[in-house]
């Protein structure tokens, strides 16, 4: 059964401490993508990326931090240096990636509410 | 600045009516249009997408419209359901990247 998990669905962590969320997919989608949510927002990109070994900043970048050493997995790291770490993130992924076919449909994992108290 | 604006936060109707989803954007190089279902704490779910070449696109009860000298597009659900009940978010794709709406509440009453 393929798609994408996110765990925990819950997530709780004292201010000043980094935290790294994790998302998984079986798709064998190229790219893959994360999200931050906030009540009666949209979705913000954090940090895309289109194939291994490579990332790119989203329009919110600032505080966060990615890696993409495996094509099945894009964890995200919230740092101490994010202002409002406190939201709902959501992980996506996509076909498209550089071999030139390209789809803009991306699916979504569960999220993963981060507290930060 | 809001390149992709749903302005009805909410919007309420009948069951067996239809429901008008509405979006507007800004940025002329939005070449793929999608509508994405969320319930509260869950992912979004793709519901339905169109290419800036089309300007009709239909699946089932979904139809969506594109008018791209007026930079809007809307989705059409018809008959609605109270299990469409959710928030839609319409989104739009250039450079490979998405850039969404914040959302419409749609309530749809038995």
């Amino acid at each position: 059964d393929g798609g994408i998990t996110q765990s925990p669905k819950y997530l709780f962590r004292k201010e000043g401490q980094n935290v790294t969320l994790s998302c998984e997919q079986n798709l064998n989608h190229d790219a893959m993508y994360w999200y931050r949510q906030d009540p009666g927002q949209g979705l913000r990109l954090i940090y895309y990326s289109q194939i291994v070994n490579d990332f790119q900043k989203g329009d919110i970048a600032e505080g966060y931090s990615v890696s993409r050493e495996k094509k099945e997995s894009f964890p995200l790291t919230v740092t101490s240096a994010q202002k409002n770490p406190t939201a709902f993130y959501l992980c996506a992924s996509s076909k498209q990636g550089t071999s030139g076919t390209s789809s803009y449909e991306q699916y979504f994992g569960p999220g993963t509410r981060l507290t930060v108290t | 600045d809001q390149q992709v604006k749903q302005n009805s936060p909410s919007l309420s109707v009948q069951e067996g009516r239809i429901s008008i989803l509405n979006c507007d954007y800004t940025n002329s190089m939005f070449d793929y249009f999608l509508w994405y279902k969320k319930y509260p704490a869950e992912g979004p779910t793709f519901l339905i997408s169109i290419s800036s070449i089309k300007d009709k696109n239909e699946d089932g009860r979904f139809t969506v419209f594109l008018n791209k000298s007026a930079k809007h597009l809307s989705l059409h659900i018809v008959p609605s359901q109270p299990g469409d009940s959710a928030v839609y978010f319409c989104a739009a794709g250039s450079n490979y990247k998405l850039t969404f709406g914040k959302g419409t509440l749609l309530t749809v009453n038995p």
